[in-house]
C-alpha cells in the first residue's frame, strides 16, 4: 500500500541553525510532495510543496529536495527560528484521487 | 486565504452516547471534504472522503455506521461518532478542497477537535 515515513523523529536544533528534516516514501505515483507544520493542538499547516517531475523547490526560508531515485523527500529550513518548533509532516498526493496521505512525522525543538 | 473553521475544538462525552463535529469552509466552495483522526504522537490517518450530495467513501478499516459522514452543502460537513467509546477518543481533523484551486493549494484544515469519552 502506500506509505510515506521518515527517518527520525525527534530533532533538536539550535536557534539560527538550519534544520533538515528527512521523509521516505514509496508510492512513485503521486503527483505532488507536500510539507506541512503541525503546531500542538492545531490542524497542518501547508509549508512548501513540489511536483513529482521537479528535484528543487525553493519557498520563503525553505527548500524541498526530492530524490526519485532513491524515494527521498527533504526539507530544508534555514535559520530556524523558535516558532519553527512544531511537527513536520511530508504527504504525498496523487491527483486522480485527490487523497492526501501523511507520512509519520518529525518534531523540531529549536533551542534557544 | 481560505479558512476552515472546524467546531467543537475540545469535547467530553460519557461512554455510549455520540458526538457531532463540524467543519465549514468559511470563504471558499468545498467540492471534497475529509476527515482525518490523529492519535497522540502520530500521524493523521485519512478515515474518510466525501463529495457534496453523494455517499461518503470510508478508508478500510473505517466503520460508516459508526463514523457518519454527512456532506449536505458546499460548505458543511459534518462528523459524528456514534455510540463513542474510549478508544475513540482522538483528535480529528477536517479538511476542505477548494475545487477553484489547483494542484495542493486547495487544501485547508481545520483546527481539529480533541475528543475524550469518558
Amino acid at each position: 500500500g502506500e506509505n510515506v515515513g521518515l527517518h527520525l523523529p525527534t530533532l533538536s536544533v539550535q536557534e539560527g541553525d538550519n534544520s533538515i528534516i528527512n521523509c521516505a516514501y514509496s508510492n512513485s505515483a503521486s503527483d505532488y510532495f507536500i510539507w506541512y507544520k503541525q503546531e500542538s493542538g492545531k490542524g497542518p499547516q501547508f509549508i512548501i510543496d513540489i511536483r513529482s517531475n521537479m528535484d528543487k523547490r525553493q519557498g520563503q526560508r525553505v527548500t524541498v529536495l526530492l530524490n526519485k531515485t532513491v524515494k527521498h523527500l527533504s526539507l530544508q529550513i534555514a535559520a530556524t527560528q523558535p516558532g519553527d518548533s512544531a511537527v513536520y509532516f511530508c504527504a504525498d498526493l496523487k491527483a486522480a484521487g485527490n487523497k492526501l496521505t501523511f507520512g509519520g512525522g518529525t518534531r523540531v525543538l529549536v533551542k534557544p | 486565504g481560505a479558512v476552515v473553521s472546524q467546531h467543537p475544538s475540545r469535547v467530553i462525552c460519557k461512554s455510549g452516547t455520540s458526538v457531532k463535529i463540524e467543519c465549514r469552509s468559511l470563504d471558499f466552495q468545498a467540492t471534497t471534504m475529509f476527515w482525518y483522526r490523529q492519535f497522540p504522537k502520530q500521524s493523521l490517518m485519512l478515515m474518510a472522503t466525501s463529495n457534496e450530495g453523494s455517499k461518503a467513501t470510508y478508508e478500510q478499516g473505517v466503520e460508516k455506521d459508526k463514523f457518519l459522514i454527512n456532506h449536505a452543502s458546499l460548505t458543511l460537513s459534518t462528523l459524528t461518532v456514534t455510540s463513542a467509546h474510549p478508544e475513540d477518543s482522538s483528535f480529528y481533523i477536517c479538511s476542505a478542497r477548494d475545487g477553484g484551486r489547483l494542484g495542493t493549494y486547495g487544501y485547508t484544515f481545520g483546527s481539529g477537535t480533541r475528543l475524550t469519552v469518558v
